[in-house]
């Protein structure tokens, strides 16, 4: 089962306008939540986390949110540039790290 | 440091065939473990060790077995290698954190396995 999911498997934004990634997770067990980033032909890399005790983590131009009463997290790109375009991936930790499907994030100039 | 590497970066298999796909840290990690990632299916993990001596199974282990013979590498066998097994594979390691599973984990650049 898919305890992490991420819905939109591609989203396309301006430059410079805001990008909003989305994830949901169905497991309350989870206590830490964590954002990696991946281009083409590398290994994913680590972007942001948050603490299931915190609802709001701000990194320069990334934020991330976390509502725990609805199980989802949202990742926020403000502003958006044409090297942001890669696939996100956000992960869910507990007994060991869950990951969900990715998000192709395309940023058009 | 050269962080996590994986050998090889491409492989194509026959069915029943075998293999070891490597990987090696240099940061002294004690935690280390194995992903596939499939179209739709993210990263799903496959095996992990928590130290030398020390392995467990993650949520797809069928078909592949690993051991953890020194902190520094982590070898991923496929003892029978099926189509259902063509995939892109990722090693990582990370810190522990009090004993418990991984926070920030630092991937390698992956091995595409093709099985025909």
């Amino acid at each position: 089962d898919q305890q992490v999911k991420q819905n939109s498997p591609s989203l396309s934004v301006q430059e410079g306008r805001i990008s909003i990634l989305n994830c949901d997770y169905t497991n309350s067990m989870f206590d830490y939540f964590l954002w990696y980033k991946k281009y083409p032909a590398e290994g994913p890399t680590f972007l942001i986390s948050i603490s299931s005790i915190k609802d709001k983590n701000e990194d320069g131009r990334f934020t991330v949110f976390l509502n725990k009463s609805a199980k989802h997290l949202s990742l926020h790109i403000v502003p958006s540039q044409p090297g942001d375009s890669a696939v996100y991936f956000c992960a869910a930790k507990g007994n060991d790290m869950r990951f969900g499907a990715g998000t192709r994030l395309t940023v058009k100039p | 440091n050269a962080g996590v590497t994986q050998t090889p970066k491409f492989q194509v298999l026959k069915t029943g065939q075998s293999m070891t796909l490597q990987c090696a840290q240099d940061m002294n990690h004690e935690y280390m473990s194995w992903y596939r990632q499939d179209p739709g299916m993210g990263l799903r993990l496959i095996h992990y060790s928590v130290g030398a001596g020390i392995t467990d199974q993650g949520e797809v282990p069928n078909g592949y077995n690993v051991s953890r013979s020194t902190t520094e590498d982590f070898p991923l066998r496929l003892l029978s290698a099926a189509p259902s097994q063509t995939s892109v594979y990722f090693c990582a390691s990370s810190l522990m954190t009090s004993g418990r599973a991984p926070y920030e984990q630092y991937f390698g650049p992956g091995t595409r396995l093709t099985v025909t």
